[in-house]
């Protein structure tokens, strides 16, 4: 069955322009995570929904960052006055939700959006 | 603390050796899970092992191989007569439930496989 997707692929903008990622998680998947991924660095979580629901919002860098999900499905990261030190791989995992807490969970990763702020 | 510590950063071997790439934890829960994904010049994390921390029974996938042992916290990984495709960043994971609902990462290990 289709992965995890993620769109844009790539994306410019300018500094203090705003920008929209967008995830598509596996089908029937309940769980959503976001990371970013810095050139050469580990993976830096984000934040995490069970279905529309996001526990947790500490992760998210600053109040640049916000992120919603919809009908349990489409997840989008939005960043608000882009800064150049946001320029990184923005990735997005879903898990099936299929046990009772979340850390059991096996996380499947989509191909990640590279943003770059000018 | 929460920890996971893969100590080589880099490491070169020519097609057909074997290679074994280590990842310690440091967990002071009893239940955790740990996984490997593998990261290609491509960028995308492929999933490749779960294992539960009540699990230790090695496992075997084709060519690859992990040994987990909960006595040295380790839950290393074996590739056994690489190939060139093989090359990738490999990234070991911690998860447990007073994680904050973050996988705990390693810092990954760059696999370089000469033909």
């Amino acid at each position: 069955g289709a992965g995890v997707s993620q769109s844009p692929s790539n994306k410019v903008t300018e500094k203090g322009k705003d920008v929209e990622l967008r995830c598509d998680p596996i089908s029937g998947h309940t769980a959503l995570y976001w990371y970013r991924q810095s050139l050469g660095q580990g993976l830096e979580f984000l934040i995490y929904f069970q279905g529309n629901s996001a526990p947790d919002k500490s992760g998210l860098p600053s109040d640049r960052f916000s992120a919603e999900r919809t009908g349990g499905s489409v997840s989008t990261l939005t960043i608000q006055r882009t800064q150049q030190e946001d320029s990184a791989v923005y990735l997005c995992a879903s898990s099936l939700g299929e046990f009772r807490n979340w850390y059991q969970e096996t996380q499947y990763f989509g191909p990640g959006t590279r943003l770059l702020v000018l | 603390a929460q920890k996971v510590t893969q100590a080589q950063t880099e490491i070169s071997v020519v097609e057909k050796e074997d290679v074994t790439l280590d990842c310690v934890y440091e967990t002071r829960d009893t239940t955790y899970y740990l996984f490997w994904y593998k990261q290609p010049p491509s960028g995308e994390l492929v999933f490749l092992i779960r294992r539960n921390s009540f699990d230790e029974q090695n496992e075997i996938s084709g060519r690859y191989s992990w040994n987990f042992q909960k006595s040295t916290s380790s839950f290393n990984f074996t590739i056994t007569a690489s190939q060139v495709v093989d090359s990738a960043v490999y990234f070991c994971a911690l998860s447990e439930l007073d994680s904050n609902y973050q996988l705990i990462w390693g810092a990954g290990t760059k696999l370089i496989i000469k033909p």
